[in-house]
């Protein structure tokens, strides 16, 4: 079975500093894999997806990710932390159906 | 343009009762998700349905939970005889097809059961 783990359920950074937030997927087939951010009450948004192709994403809000197939991994960097990225953050594996990772509570520190 | 809608946003409900939670997709997506997401958890999968037909309900928790889209639209997630541990954010996406489609959130139902 599918299982996404995000390493960190709370990570702090100071404003202008790089944010890296880690995901890890477990399948014996590559899947489809999506970063998506949690505003308080607020549903889910997407920030940037891995299909096929170019193995470094680019998103929304300056993200990237970079899928690593022999370190199963699609962590989320940033390189300079605003404020307005104090969110929840879930990675998700999409195979047969979506797999969420319990999310990682990112805090900006001004 | 208007994105996924869900109401109620908040449902107090006594142990024992039934519930019933509606999920209006975008206009056109033809697929619709239920998740179920407890605190401080992801979402997790419940159903999903492509137009009417309700393709997968693998992830529903037990048989109190029941979904339907009777005209490929509107969605009810119905609950019934509501235990504690039902007490979760019960979220609802569509997308526009089948497929690696971005899945477009509402903002959930927060179910809180006493």
């Amino acid at each position: 079975a599918q299982s996404v783990t995000q390493l960190g359920s709370h990570v702090s950074v100071s404003e202008g500093a790089l944010v890296l937030l880690r995901c890890n997927y477990s399948s014996s087939v590559p899947p489809y894999l999506f970063w998506y951010v949690q505003y308080p009450n607020q549903g889910l948004q997407l920030l940037l997806k891995y299909t096929t192709g170019a193995t470094l994403v680019k998103g929304i809000n300056g993200f990237e990710a970079e899928f690593k197939k022999s370190e199963t991994s699609f962590h989320l960097t940033k390189p300079s932390a605003h404020m307005s990225d104090a969110a929840e953050y879930f990675c998700a594996a999409l195979t047969n159906q979506f797999y969420f990772g319990t999310g990682t509570s990112l805090t900006v520190i001004p | 343009g208007a994105g996924v809608s869900q109401s109620p946003r908040y449902k107090v409900a006594k142990r024992g009762q039934d519930v019933a939670l509606r999920c209006d997709p975008i206009s056109g997506h033809v697929s619709l998700f239920w998740y179920q997401q407890a605190l401080g958890q992801g979402p997790e999968f419940l159903t999903y349905f492509q137009n009417e037909a309700q393709l997968d309900k693998s992830g529903l928790p037990s048989d109190r939970f029941f979904a339907e889209r009777p005209e490929g639209s509107v969605s009810t997630l119905k609950i019934q005889r509501t235990q504690q541990e039902d007490s979760a954010v019960y979220l609802c996406a569509s997308s526009l097809r089948d497929g690696v489609y971005e899945q477009y959130f509402g903002p959930g139902t927060r179910l809180t059961v006493t």
